[in-house]
């Protein structure tokens, strides 16, 4: 069956350190994966989008790679502040007709404690 | 740039009322929108494909007929919930698709909170 999971339901880690979340996926073969921030009550702000053919994106403070061998994404948030605490979506697209269309895995609550 | 806006941001209905939600694209135009739907601690769930000028296409299991799509302009679609049930309570989200620069990035709308008593 086709799965995206996000290992960690939650994760909590201390103010400064680098926090690592995780998206593996199951029977799909996404062109492109993205990162979404969600807050309580919010939809969703778009952080980053990684290609097939790429193995690693950066912007700021964050960083993701994409092994379409293993099927795994990894998000990375240095020097973690406590403003960055919230839910992480990732999402998988270029799978169907309409490029855009995205399917979500099931999110991280990301907590930084000070 | 790139904000979408929903409309109403929360409602409270008795059960068996239609309700109509607004996405709105306010400084692009969208030729798709979609739309989804979340419930408590759990990840969005796509529910339909809105394409401007023609029929909305659903995921399995979402009943077209309980959930009126229209996308009448580049930039607005609606969601209408027919005959709420309680079970329809949810929040429920659009978002419309920016496909500029080869950058498939959707844009999200602050979401619809809905309450069916």
């Amino acid at each position: 069956s086709q799965k995206i999971e996000q290992n960690s339901e939650a994760l909590n880690i201390q103010e400064g350190k680098t926090a690592t979340l995780t998206c593996n996926y199951t029977n799909y073969s996404p062109a492109y994966l993205q990162w979404y921030r969600q807050d309580p009550g919010r939809g969703p702000v778009f952080l980053l989008l990684i290609r097939e053919n790429e193995k690693e994106k950066r912007k700021e403070r964050l960083k993701v790679t994409f092994d379409t061998t293993l099927k795994q994404s990894l998000f990375h948030i240095t020097a973690s502040q406590p403003a960055d605490s919230a839910t992480y979506l990732c999402a998988l697209g270029g799978l169907y007709s309409s490029a855009s269309k995205i399917i979500f895995g099931s999110g991280t609550r990301l907590s930084i404690r000070p | 740039g790139a904000v979408v806006s929903q409309h109403p941001s929360w409602v409270i209905c008795k059960s068996g009322t239609s309700v109509k939600i607004e996405c709105r694209s306010l400084d692009f135009q969208a030729t798709t929108m979609f739309w989804y739907r979340q419930f408590p601690k759990q990840s969005l769930m796509l529910m339909a494909t809105s394409n401007e000028g023609s029929k909305a296409t659903y995921e399995q299991g979402v009943e077209k007929d309980k959930f009126l799509i229209n996308h009448a302009s580049l930039t607005l679609s609606t969601l209408t919930v027919t005959s709420a049930h309680p079970e329809d309570s949810s929040f429920y989200i659009c978002s419309a698709d920016r496909n500029r620069d080869r950058q498939e990035t959707q844009y999200f709308g602050p979401g619809t909170r809905l309450l069916v008593l």
